[in-house]
C-alpha cells in the first residue's frame, strides 16, 4: 500500500521568496507522482507529474519537483512565489498501472505581502 | 479547456435520507473516479468506474454507496441512507486513459445534519 506524508501542514512566506513544500511517500512498488493544488472554493488542479525520466519535473505557474528515489521524496518548489500561489497543495501517488491516487494531508501556502 | 462539472455545489440533506451527487466528466474521458474529503483531512479514493463497471474501491465505499454512468454524459455518486460521518467535500474526476492525470471537479459539499 502506498501512503503520503506532508510534513508541513502551513507555510506562510513571503512574497517573491523562494518555497518548498515537502513530500514523502512510502511504496513497495513504483509509483507516479502528483502535486494537486487547490484555490479557495475550487476542485484539484493538477500542478505537475512525475511517471519516468527526468526526475527535475517543471509545472505550471512556476514550480518544479525533483523525484529523489532514495529518499522517497517528491518536494514541490518555486523560486519567487506571488500572492496569487496562495492556496493548498497536495502530493499524491499512484502505483503504476493503478488508477487510484494517495493523498497526503495538504500543505496550506500563504503568501504574505 | 474542457472540465469535469458538479452539482449541487452543496447539498445539505438529514441524516437517513438518500442523496445523488451529480457529476459530468469530460467527454472523451473513459476513467471516472469519485474521491471525498472530511473536514481538515486527506482527500480519501471511493472508487473508480471503467466500461460501466467499478474498477477498484475502497472500503469506505460500503454497501450504502453506488455509482452510476445512466447515460452518455454523466457519472453519479448515491448514498443511500446517509450518515452525520458522510458530510465532507466529494469530488468527481476523470482521465482519458490509465495512469494520465486526472481531472477533478470542483465538488459538491454535503453536510448531513
Amino acid at each position: 500500500a502506498q501512503s503520503v506524508t506532508q510534513l508541513d501542514s502551513q507555510v506562510p512566506v513571503f512574497e517573491e521568496a523562494p518555497v518548498e513544500l515537502r513530500c514523502n511517500y512510502s511504496s513497495s512498488v513504483s509509483v507516479y507522482l502528483f502535486w494537486y493544488v487547490q484555490y479557495p472554493n475550487q476542485g484539484l488542479q493538477l500542478l505537475l507529474k512525475y511517471l519516468s525520466g527526468s526526475t527535475l519535473v517543471k509545472g505550471i505557474n512556476g514550480f518544479e519537483a525533483e523525484f529523489n528515489k532514495s529518499q522517497t521524496s517528491f518536494h514541490l518548489r518555486k523560486p519567487s512565489v506571488h500572492i496569487s500561489d496562495t492556496a493548498e497543495y497536495f502530493c499524491a501517488v499512484s502505483e503504476t498501472g493503478a488508477n487510484n491516487l494517495f493523498f497526503g494531508t495538504g500543505t496550506r501556502l500563504t503568501v504574505i505581502p | 479547456e474542457p472540465e469535469v462539472t458538479q452539482t449541487p455545489s452543496h447539498q445539505v440533506t438529514q441524516m437517513g435520507q438518500e442523496v445523488i451527487l451529480r457529476c459530468v466528466p469530460i467527454s472523451n474521458h473513459l476513467y471516472f473516479y469519485w474521491y471525498r474529503q472530511i473536514l481538515g483531512q486527506k482527500v480519501e479514493f471511493l472508487v473508480s468506474f471503467y466500461n460501466n463497471e467499478i474498477s477498484e474501491k475502497s472500503e469506505i465505499f460500503d454497501d450504502q454507496f453506488s455509482v452510476e454512468r445512466p447515460d452518455g454524459s454523466n457519472f453519479t455518486l448515491k448514498i443511500r441512507s446517509t450518515k452525520l460521518e458522510d458530510s465532507a467535500m466529494y469530488f468527481c474526476a476523470s482521465s482519458g486513459q490509465l495512469n494520465s492525470p486526472l481531472h477533478f471537479g470542483n465538488g459538491t459539499r454535503l453536510t448531513v445534519t
